[in-house]
């Protein structure tokens, strides 16, 4: 099976740095994948790591450890706008077969205050 | 990027109706789409894979004849809540599948349906 752990809620001030957690347990491996969803909208692609290291792209990087199961996004000088959740996704071979298809963790909700 | 949309993007029904979703890929062809389920502060739990001109895949515990999926194009799939009840109000999202993106295989979600059945 697929065991997907990321923390429930995390708090920021505006201008500061943050950085979301993601361990995993899966069958296989094929990719991770960050995504930013904001209340009662559909979730938007951030960054996808499938070798280890740090993807940079602006204010936000994902790094990824795959012999230790983990992966973090980091994010930089914090805007209000950043306040949503934030769901990694593992890719991994699933029981049903067919092509990979991500496995999502539960969300961390950032809340970003002044 | 790849944009797919959904229609309705909201919808309230009696109990004992049936609602259809509709999914589409407006920039590209999907011949793969993901009907997703997502309850408040949960995660998104895969429903099924929809393949163009062939059944769908459903995960397990999730009734195909309760939740019927229709890919008739490479730009439509199409997920129907028949004899819905309340405990299927949710939030339903699809997703697809961009065959240029890249080795990420990123999919592109649409922007989802909250249902809400009575």
């Amino acid at each position: 099976g697929q065991n997907i752990d990321q923390p429930t809620e995390m708090t920021a001030t505006e201008g500061a740095i943050v950085q979301i957690n993601c361990t995993y347990q899966t069958s296989g491996f094929n990719g991770l994948f960050w995504y930013q969803q904001h209340a009662g909208e559909a979730p938007t692609f951030l960054s996808y790591n499938v070798l280890d290291g740090l993807e940079e792209k602006g204010r936000f990087s994902s790094f990824l450890s795959r012999s230790k199961g983990y992966s973090y996004l980091l994010l930089k000088e914090l805007q209000m706008k950043d306040s949503a959740s934030y769901l990694c996704a593992v890719r991994a071979p699933r029981k049903s077969g067919g092509s990979y298809i991500p496995t999502f963790g539960r969300g961390t909700s950032l809340i970003v205050h002044p | 990027g790849a944009v797919v949309s959904q229609h309705p993007s909201r919808v309230i029904c009696k109990s004992g109706t049936s609602v259809k979703i509709e999914c589409r890929s407006l920039d590209f062809q999907a011949t793969t789409m993901f009907w997703y389920r997502q309850f408040p502060k949960q995660s998104l739990m895969l429903m099924a894979t929809s393949n163009e001109g062939s059944k769908a895949t459903y995960e397990q515990g999730v009734e195909k004849d309760k939740f019927l999926i229709n890919h008739a194009s490479l730009t439509l799939s199409t997920l129907t809540v028949t004899s819905a009840h309340p405990e299927d109000s949710s939030f339903y999202i699809c997703s697809a599948r961009d065959p240029a993106g890249g080795s990420a295989d990123t999919q592109y979600f649409g922007p989802g349906t909250r249902l809400t059945v009575l």
